[in-house]
């Protein structure tokens, strides 16, 4: 119930094409759902996050789907560039007691943009 | 730059061995977390601190622990090290440590083991 499940593993799109990343999850109490960029030799980074309360997020060419029903959640990265080519982590975490925070994370996507 | 600072970058030792990994927070935020990735099992939560106290435990093996000091730098001991301990280790931190706080990672420390 804990996990999140990430697919593809990985990925290959043609510059100016649509990125498209899927997560599932069991556990319904999860509340906070962000999506993570990591370079090589680099930490994740923070992209873009969304709360189950809404069914889409977006910043820029970054947007997040939200199925609640369904307990999956996506992110699309439209007009893909080479700069983005890296591995996007989506994750999960739910309310604990007061100031618990752990992600549990998706097991990776490797995205290739190519030009 | 995401501010969390991390030492050291690459830490190579044999098995058997104690290492410290070390993560300074960015300014101004209270909550330490450590996660360890590996290719087999990817990115996993190891243990939290808040102002100085655990908050959270994940899959952390006994023959680790760490502590968040009165500054709130955290360090993570790993001893009697085995070949599988080989990995990235990342400090992530959050301003509270709710659930809805962004979490900002450093660059890692790799850890091998020979």
């Amino acid at each position: 119930q804990q996990q999140v499940k990430q697919s593809p593993q990985s990925l290959i799109v043609q510059k100016g094409g649509i990125s498209i990343i899927n997560c599932a999850y069991e556990n319904t109490a999860f509340d906070y759902f962000p999506w993570y960029q990591q370079f090589p030799g680099k930490g994740p980074a923070l992209l873009i996050a969304i709360r189950p309360d809404v069914s889409e997020k977006k910043e820029g060419r970054f947007t997040i789907s939200f199925n609640k029903s369904a307990k999956q959640f996506s992110l699309h990265i439209m007009d893909s560039q080479p700069g983005d080519s890296a591995t996007y982590f989506c994750a999960a975490s739910r309310p604990g007691s007061s100031n618990t925070g752990k992600l549990i994370f998706g097991q990776g996507t490797t995205l290739q943009v190519k030009p | 730059d995401s501010g969390v600072t991390q030492t050291p970058k690459h830490l190579i030792t044999a098995t058997g061995q104690r290492v410290t990994l070390r993560c300074s927070p960015r300014s101004g935020d209270l909550s330490v977390y450590w996660y360890q990735q590996s290719l087999d099992q990817g990115l996993q939560f190891l243990i939290q601190y808040y102002n100085g106290e655990e908050r959270a435990k994940g899959n952390i093996l006994e023959r680790f622990s760490a502590q968040q000091f009165p500054d709130l730098h955290s360090e993570l001991n790993l001893s009697s090290l085995e070949l599988g301990d080989s990995a990235l280790y990342f400090c992530a931190s959050s301003i509270s440590g709710q659930t809805n706080q962004p979490q900002h990672f450093g660059d890692g420390t790799r850890l091998s083991i020979l």
